[in-house]
């Protein structure tokens, strides 16, 4: 079956480095490519997503790549705020095989110190 | 615009207890789904609605879960004989058309315990 498989954590970063958090899925068909973010207290929320191979989606200073050949999809930003920290999670959503449900990694926690 | 609600926020019960949760989509979205978020487990699916019909239950993990959608709307999750294990955060989301390249939007949740 789909699944989605995320680095390990958590993760500790002090305010303007660079991150990575690394996604990486395995699917039968062609699935569409989501990160979504859980900011404490808060529900989660899509942070960007890309829908074909090749396809880059960015938001708020992040970015992420659909690469089919590596099947990857990891996660992007060159100068971490004190306010990403936050779990970030890594789905996929494959329609001809599960329908439109979303699979989920296992969440990514990241901390930005100042 | 109002967002995913659900209800109650925090939900405490002694093992064996019914309980009933509660969603409230987003206006005129059609596809619901509920997930259920606990700390071994992650993030698991459990039951995706199309109007009122459920195309996909295969995330239900025994006979003691069951969901409904009525008008097309508003969607409850019935945990009977709750068990410790049922403990968790229940997610509920909407989506415009249910299509796999639709974002969701997750309402705050319901934090279950069982005692």
């Amino acid at each position: 079956g789909d699944s989605v498989t995320q680095m390990e954590g958590p993760v500790t970063l002090s305010e303007e480095a660079f991150l990575t958090i690394n996604c990486t899925y395995t699917a039968t068909g062609y699935p569409s490519l989501f990160w979504y973010v859980q900011y404490p207290g808060e529900g989660l929320q899509l942070l960007l997503k890309a829908t074909k191979a090749d396809d880059k989606g960015s938001n708020k200073g992040f970015e992420a790549t659909y690469r089919k050949e590596t099947t990857s999809f990891h996660l992007e930003k060159g100068s971490v705020q004190v306010s990403d920290s936050a779990v970030y999670f890594c789905a996929l959503s494959d329609q001809k095989t599960s329908g439109s449900r979303l699979t989920f990694g296992e969440g990514t926690q990241l901390t930005v110190n100042p | 615009g109002a967002g995913v609600s659900q209800s109650p926020s925090n939900k405490v019960t002694e093992k064996g207890k019914d309980v009933e949760l509660r969603c409230d989509p987003i206006s005129g979205h059609t596809a619901l789904y509920w997930y259920r978020q606990s700390l071994g487990q992650g993030l698991e699916f459990l039951i995706y609605f199309q109007g009122n019909s459920a195309p996909d239950k295969s995330g239900l993990p025994s006979d003691r879960f069951s969901a409904e959608r009525t008008g097309g709307s508003v969607s409850t999750l019935t945990i009977q004989r709750t068990q410790q294990e049922d403990s968790a955060v229940y997610l509920c989301a909407s989506s415009p058309g249910g299509h796999a390249v639709d974002e969701q939007f997750f309402g705050p949740g319901t934090r279950l315990t069982v005692l």
